[in-house]
């Protein structure tokens, strides 16, 4: 079946201590992403990969980071998480446009909920 | 730069009344428009995307939303509303062009009332 998959789904960790949300996706897409969800605000983008060793800043990439070292796996990284780092968070894959004509969308991971304390 | 606009934050409907979900959006060249669907503990599902063509656009679950380009719209429709379609929809839209940024709404929670 193809899905992107992410773990934990939940998390609580304590202010300053490292986190690794993994996300892994067996559909050959070679764009990926995270997203944080907050009420109020929707989504908004962490940080991309276009392929693999390829990243980028999304809009609010602070306090994060990325990893792409194979095609299928992109994890999100918090060094040192902070109580404003408490969200949803999605990761989502796609193929990128030019392979076909506009017709990928978004394929969405459930979800990991974190809370930092 | 881009924007989506969806300007209602709560809607509450009764069961088997019709639906609509309003979205604008803000973009300078033809929009790649998309309504995703966020039920309870759940990713966000597909349920219909516009390119090019029809402007009406026909989705899963019995969804449909219709693209005007003159009111920058696109508008998600459904007939008659099922208490499992309560859930959170989101409309986005995506850059043609450089990496294909996927700006979201904030998203409206849908209630279903029997």
């Amino acid at each position: 079946e193809a899905q992107v998959t992410q773990n934990p789904r939940y998390l609580i960790t304590v202010t300053g201590k490292k986190l690794t949300v993994t996300c892994s996706q067996n559909m050959n897409h070679e764009y990926m992403s995270w997203y944080r969800q907050d009420p109020g605000l929707g989504l908004r983008q962490i940080y991309y990969s276009m392929n693999v060793e390829v990243t980028d800043k999304g809009d609010v990439p602070e306090g994060y980071k990325v990893s792409r070292k194979e095609k299928r796996n992109f994890p999100l990284i918090l060094e040192s998480p902070s109580p404003n780092q408490t969200s949803l968070y999605f990761c989502a894959s796609r193929t990128p446009l030019k392979d076909r004509a506009a017709n990928s969308p978004l394929h969405f991971g459930n979800g990991t909920r974190l809370t930092v304390t | 730069a881009q924007s989506v606009t969806q300007p209602d934050i709560h809607i509450t409907v009764s069961e088997g009344a019709s639906l609509e979900l309003r979205c604008n959006y803000s973009y300078g060249a033809t929009p790649y428009l998309f309504w995703y669907v966020q039920s309870p503990g759940q990713g966000l599902q597909l349920l219909l995307k516009y390119f090019s063509g029809d402007t009406l656009v026909q989705g899963i679950k019995g969804f449909e939303a219709e693209f005007k380009r003159s009111q920058s719209s696109f508008n998600l429709r459904k007939p008659s509303v099922h208490w499992s379609d309560a859930a959170e929809y989101f409309c986005a839209v995506r850059h043609s062009g450089g990496y294909q940024k996927v700006t979201f709404g904030i998203g409206t929670k849908l209630q279903v009332i029997p």
